[in-house]
């Protein structure tokens, strides 16, 4: 069974600065790797995805992702916050061989933006 | 921009009683699926639809839940006799077709809660 791990429930960071949000997976085979977000009130957001090739993927509003297979992680990066990021950021994996492709979730992280 | 729609937006039932929640996901897509989100907790999986028939279903997912899709457009999951923990927000999902990795599009939720 798949399970996906993020550090960190919560994170605080000042507007400018960097933002990192960790996700680990467990699976054994690399699968499909999602981060969703989800801003108040509203459902869940694509921001980015990594399926096959290059292992940096980059998103909207200026995220990107690094897939390692060796650390079986994917963490999310923007070089810097704007208060617009407040938000709720979810890690996702699929099993790249079922097709149904149920997502299996992370727990979230909360990102506090501080002017 | 195609999105999932969602209704009701908020549904408020007495324990005992069924509940339907709908759907209507992007219109070329054929994967379907339900999620929930008790609070706090994780976004779950509850069902994969495709083909007119569930694809995979979570333990969650037990006698009391059924879906259907109607009348081609509609997608809907029944709860027919609610418990207090069926509390959560749900999520409906969809994704466009077979091909492996496809992000699933998410609507905005209904937020049920079992008094």
């Amino acid at each position: 069974a798949q399970s996906v791990t993020q550090l960190g429930s919560h994170v605080s960071v000042s507007e400018g600065a960097l933002v990192l949000l960790r996700c680990n997976y467990s699976s054994s085979v690399p699968p499909y790797l999602f981060w969703y977000v989800q801003y108040p009130n509203q459902g869940l957001q694509l921001l980015l995805k990594y399926t096959t090739g290059a292992t940096l993927v980059k998103g909207i509003n200026g995220f990107e992702a690094e897939f390692k297979k060796s650390e079986t992680s994917f963490h999310l990066t923007k070089p810097s916050a704007h208060m617009s990021d407040a938000a709720e950021y979810f890690c996702a994996v699929s099993d790249r061989r079922a097709a149904g492709n149920k997502l299996t979730f992370g727990g979230g992280t909360r990102v506090l933006v501080k002017p | 921009e195609p999105e999932v729609t969602q209704t009701p937006s908020h549904q408020v039932t007495q324990m005992g009683q069924e509940v339907i929640l709908r759907c209507v996901p992007i219109s070329n897509h054929l994967y379907f699926y339900w999620y929930r989100q008790i609070l706090g907790q994780k976004v779950e999986f509850l069902v994969s639809f495709y083909n007119n028939e569930i694809s995979e279903k979570s333990e969650i997912f037990d006698d009391q839940f059924s879906v259907e899709r109607p009348d081609g457009s509609n997608f809907t999951l029944k709860i027919r006799s609610t418990k207090l923990e069926d509390s959560a927000m749900y999520f409906c999902a969809s994704r466009v077709g077979l091909a492996e990795g496809y992000e699933q599009y998410f609507g905005p939720g209904t937020r049920l809660t079992v008094t």
